[in-house]
């Protein structure tokens, strides 16, 4: 079973628009939570890094929130732009520096 | 500065052909991972070298193979081919090794799209 499991598999939104992706994860022992974007065909960009102790962290327009009692992250992307469409793949890394990536949320952005 | 680079971007072959796919790393990484993604998939972990060591593999056959050159680089080799191979593959590099755990950030290259025909 996936230690870390994303929702929505995908979803669509207008231009202007805000959502949210959601990240479950049963990572253990934790060090950190990454939130990529990965444009087809392209390797994944970091977006943002939270340790067990950060709550949040913003980069421009994307927002994640960590609550590491629940093990659920989120990334909010405010005013959504075509740019935006892309794969979001939530990466939870363990103690010993093992990665576990989720399957991604498909986010597709429209005029 | 140069990212993370692969070559070559796309590749066809057929299957029972060998494939080697080729990554350089940012200048001063001396970790390189290898990751499979299959379309639709989040990348899995092939392996994981440090000082031209391996560190780490995972759940891949024996006709996965790989290894890191003294500069850093690194290949990966695939031999008899399976259609189930066709894939992304990702190459990331990072300062540390990966156990030093932190924020010793992977940074990814952009892939090299293997389809088997």
């Amino acid at each position: 079973k996936n230690q870390v499991e994303q929702s929505p598999q995908s979803l669509i939104i207008l231009e202007g628009k805000n959502c949210t992706l959601q990240c479950n994860y049963t990572v253990s022992p934790f060090s950190n939570l990454r939130w990529y974007k990965q444009d087809t065909g392209r390797g994944p960009v970091s977006l943002t890094i939270m340790t067990f102790s950060e709550n949040t962290k913003s980069n421009g327009r994307y927002t994640a929130t960590l609550d590491a009692d629940t093990k659920q992250s989120s990334l909010h992307i405010t005013a959504s732009q075509l740019s935006d469409s892309a794969s979001y793949i939530c990466v939870v890394t363990d103690s010993w520096g093992k990665l576990q990536f989720g399957a991604g949320t498909q986010v597709v952005v429209t005029p | 500065d140069a990212g993370v680079t692969q070559s070559p971007t796309h590749l066809i072959k057929t299957r029972g052909q060998h494939v080697t796919l080729r990554c350089s790393p940012i200048s001063g990484h001396k970790s390189v991972s290898w990751y499979q993604q299959v379309l639709g998939q989040g990348p899995q972990f092939i392996f994981q070298y440090y000082e031209k060591e391996e560190r780490g593999r995972g759940n891949f056959p024996d006709r996965f193979s790989a290894r890191q050159f003294p500069n850093y680089s690194s290949e990966l080799n695939v031999n008899a081919l399976l259609l189930g191979d066709s894939a992304l593959y990702l190459c990331a590099s990072s300062l540390a090794d990966v156990g030093a755990g932190g924020y010793n950030e992977q940074f990814f290259g952009p892939g090299t799209r293997l389809t088997v025909l």
